[in-house]
Parts: structure tokens; C-alpha cells; sequence
């Protein structure tokens, strides 16, 4: 079975400080690697995915994220957030080669104060 | 640029009454899911269908869950006799056949009395 972990539950910051948001996942069969961002009161937004290829995934709204297979880890960073940041991530994990369920993680609340 | 709808966006019930929760997914994309999130939780896997049937579904999907794509647009989750810890918000989502790109509804909140 797979199973995410995200480290943080919060993850304070100031407005233009860089952010890294961790998530590790565990699985005995390959995977691919999602982050998904739900703002107040809305649905899930994906910010990036990785599937193959280069282990740097860049996403949307300045986000990007790092495959690590040997520490099976795939945290997501931002070099400067903004207050429009301040949201709830997710990082999910599918059993590649199909069209599986995505399994998530708890979520990391992240806050951007001025 | 297309997205998946939800309706309705909150639906009361009382406890044993059913409820339908439709979505819309996306025109051209041929797999469908149903996630729940329980308040201050994760988001959980209830079932996905593809070509007319269920292709997996989770220990929550019960046989008081049930869905249907009734028609060539919607896709509905009925709860026939609901529970008080069936409270949650419900997310409808929808892929195409060329990624692996899961697109999610604004999901129903469900709140059972």
C-alpha cells in the first residue's frame, strides 16, 4: 500500500522569504507524485505532477518541486511567496501505469504574514 | 477554460434521509472519481468509474454508496441512508486518457443532522 507523509502540519513564513514544503511518500511499486492546493472554501488546484523524466518539476504560480527516489521524498519549495500564497497544500501520491486513485497526505496549512 | 461543476455547493440532511450529489465532468475525459474530506482531515478515495463501471473502490464505499453516470455528462454519488459521520465535503473529479492529470470540483459540502 501507499502512504504520503507530510511533515508539517503549519508552515508560518513572511511575505517574500523562500518556503520548502515537505512530503514523503512510501510505496513498493512505482508512483507518480502530485501537489495540490485547495485556497479558502474551493476545490483542488494542481500545482505540479511528476510522472518521468527530470526529477525538477516546475509547476504553476512560481512553485517547484524535486523527486528523490533514494530518500522518497518530493518537497515542494517557492523562492519568494506572496500573501496570495496562504493556503492548504496537499501532496498525493498514484500508483503509476494507469489512472489510480490518488492517495494524500494530511496537508500542510501555509500561512504568509506580511 | 473547461472545469469540473458540483451541485449543490451545500446540502443539509437529516440522518437516514438519502442524497444525490451530481457533478460534471469534464467533456472529453473518460475517468471518473469520488473523494471525500471529513472537516480538519484528508482528502480520502471513495470509488473511481471508468467505461460504465466501478473500477476500484475504498473500504468507505459501503453498499449505502452508489454512483451513476446516467446520462453522457453527469456523474452522481448517492448515499441512500445517511449517517452523521457521512458529513464532509465531497469532491467529484475527472481525468482525460492522455495524462495522468486528476481536474477537481469545488466540491459539495454534506452536513447530515
Amino acid at each position: 500500500a501507499q502512504s504520503v507523509t507530510q511533515l508539517d502540519s503549519q508552515v508560518p513564513v513572511f511575505e517574500e522569504a523562500p518556503v520548502e514544503l515537505r512530503c514523503n511518500y512510501s510505496s513498493s511499486v512505482s508512483v507518480y507524485l502530485f501537489w495540490y492546493v485547495q485556497y479558502p472554501n474551493q476545490g483542488l488546484q494542481l500545482l505540479l505532477k511528476y510522472l518521468s523524466g527530470s526529477t525538477l518539476v516546475k509547476g504553476i504560480n512560481g512553485f517547484e518541486a524535486e523527486f528523490n527516489k533514494s530518500q522518497t521524498s518530493f518537497h515542494l519549495r517557492k523562492p519568494s511567496v506572496h500573501i496570495s500564497d496562504t493556503a492548504e497544500y496537499f501532496c498525493a501520491v498514484a500508483i503509476s501505469g494507469g489512472y489510480n486513485k490518488l492517495i494524500f497526505g494530511a496537508g500542510t496549512r501555509l500561512a504568509v504574514h506580511p | 477554460e473547461p472545469e469540473v461543476t458540483q451541485t449543490p455547493s451545500h446540502q443539509v440532511t437529516q440522518m437516514g434521509q438519502e442524497v444525490i450529489l451530481r457533478c460534471v465532468p469534464i467533456s472529453n475525459h473518460l475517468y471518473f472519481y469520488w473523494y471525500r474530506q471529513i472537516l480538519g482531515q484528508k482528502v480520502e478515495f471513495l470509488v473511481s468509474f471508468y467505461n460504465n463501471e466501478i473500477s476500484e473502490k475504498s473500504e468507505i464505499f459501503d453498499d449505502q454508496f452508489s454512483v451513476e453516470r446516467p446520462d453522457g455528462s453527469n456523474f452522481t454519488l448517492k448515499i441512500r441512508s445517511t449517517k452523521l459521520e457521512d458529513s464532509a465535503m465531497y469532491f467529484c473529479a475527472s481525468v482525460t486518457g492522455y495524462n495522468n492529470e486528476q481536474f477537481f470540483g469545488p466540491g459539495t459540502r454534506l452536513t447530515v443532522l
